[in-house]
């Protein structure tokens, strides 16, 4: 149980367009995203948290209109980074912690999205 | 001082050894307390959950809780090459509705053959 997948794993884009990066909880109903950042060597870095059905919560520093965020469903987060530039490029994850007890404490995290830009 | 801190390593084991990771907070209210095992290239994967004081058992890993220090440790039995990777701990700082993890920097554990 706890399955979390994200599509696509890997995309390459030029500088200006914009992402979509899809998260999905495939076993069980995810009340909350969170959305992270990982730059080479270093450690997670929080995002934005997100409830279904209501406005994401960003982390200090991070530009809520550079990274759009929702959370339509129970299963599903999307996060588009718009007009992404180089220093966008990074390992984008999500995590999803569900609504029952027995996935309610624990985030469990998805495969990740490598986004290069050129 | 850092929330949540971590010796970055590299910690270095023989195989079947035991490895001892180690982790301090900062936030005297947290309540969950979690280690995640990341290889390179991967997102991290949940190893244990650890709520209450004392030890934790699951297989070759022990988790041990000491609120009163704001320890947490992570103990790996008979170390295997495939245990190289770097161990993230993370906090839930204040439980409630409020779940979001803060994590350390990770130790990178090096597992020789």
């Amino acid at each position: 149980g706890a399955v979390v997948s994200q599509h696509p794993s890997r995309v390459i884009c030029k500088s200006g367009t914009s992402v979509k990066i899809e998260c999905r909880s495939l076993d069980f109903q995810a009340t909350t995203m969170f959305w992270y950042r990982q730059f080479p060597k270093q450690s997670l870095m929080l995002m934005a948290t997100s409830n279904e059905g209501s406005k994401a919560t960003y982390e200090q520093g991070v530009e809520k209109d550079k990274f759009l965020i929702n959370h339509a469903s129970l299963t599903l987060s999307t996060l588009t980074v718009t007009s992404a530039h180089p220093e966008d490029s990074s390992f984008y994850i999500c995590s999803a912690r569900g609504h029952v007890p027995a996935y309610q404490e624990t985030q469990y995290f998805g495969p990740g999205t490598r986004l290069l830009v050129l | 001082q850092k929330e949540v801190e971590q010796n970055s390593g590299p910690l270095s084991v023989p195989e079947g050894a035991i490895a001892s990771l180690n982790c301090t907070y900062s936030d005297r209210v947290s309540q969950s307390f979690f280690w995640y095992r990341q290889y390179s290239g991967k997102s991290p994967e949940l190893i244990m959950s650890i709520y209450s004081n004392g030890d934790k058992e699951d297989g070759r890993f022990t988790a041990q809780l000491n609120k009163a220090s704001q320890y947490v440790s992570l103990l790996i039995r008979d170390s295997q090459p495939s245990d190289s990777a770097t161990y993230l701990c993370a906090v839930n700082r204040s439980g409630g509705s409020n779940y979001k993890l803060t994590f350390g920097k990770g130790t990178l554990l090096t597992v020789n053959p």
